[in-house]
């Protein structure tokens, strides 16, 4: 597509159940990113993905949160056993390689009640 | 101290002012700088990007950096509703996305 794409755009789920977000990045870009954005807070680094490379997971907050990429193209976000401060949005972004300028999408807002 | 201090606004003007947007940083290992425009219910848009000290000029926006002073600002002028927005700043001490800081962001509104 033309943009990044992610899914679903909003997601109300109960504390302690598991969530699934979904980033579809730009065609050809090999790096990808996931960020979170709370209220009154700047965006929070949680994972990189460059290619085939192993990702840079040194953002994640806790192990209850992973990522994988499949075939180098989309991504999935999953949070286990979530919990009220896990309410955010979050944000995928993508670029054509490391160190360009990347392109967001227009993220996934999670309420956790 | 945050790493990345922001005015969060909002900050309301009259359109066709002249608005002055700032950031002030610690890390003065910090020389990769970015400015983002970002609408309601949408993901940030890369606006201005800059590299050490100096002034960069697109259209209505100038992006200032004072590395002596740890201060960037967002200039825009003529502005209008459109620019109603809140505005992020980032910066990194490499071209890395992973390690770009971000600012809480200010939120502007332009008054037709």
């Amino acid at each position: 597509g033309a943009g990044v794409s992610q899914s679903p755009s909003n997601k109300v789920t109960e504390k302690g159940k598991d969530v699934e977000l979904r980033c579809d990045p730009i065609s050809g870009h090999t790096a990808l990113y996931w960020y979170r954005q709370s209220l009154g807070q700047g965006l929070e680094f949680l994972i990189y993905f460059q290619g085939n490379s192993a990702p840079d997971k040194s953002g994640l907050p806790s192990d209850r949160f992973s990522a994988e990429r499949t075939g180098g193209s989309v991504s999935t976000l999953t949070i286990q056993r979530t919990q009220q401060e896990d309410s955010a949005v979050y944000l995928c972004a993508s670029s054509p390689y490391r160190g360009s300028g990347y392109t967001f999408g227009s993220g996934t807002r999670l309420t956790v009640v | 101290q945050k790493e990345v201090e922001q005015d969060p606004g909002p900050l309301s003007v009259p359109e066709g002012a002249i608005v002055s947007l700032n950031c002030t940083y610690s890390n003065s290992a910090f020389q990769y700088f970015m400015w983002y425009r970002q609408y309601s219910r949408k993901g940030p848009e890369l606006l201005m990007y800059t590299y050490s000290s100096g002034n960069k000029e697109d259209g209505r926006f100038t992006a200032q950096v004072d590395k002596s002073s740890k201060y960037i600002s967002l200039f825009i002028r003529d502005s209008q509703p459109s620019d109603s927005a809140t505005y992020l700043c980032a910066m990194s001490d490499d071209n890395y996305g992973q390690n770009f800081v971000f600012g809480p962001g200010t939120r502007l509104s332009v008054l037709p």
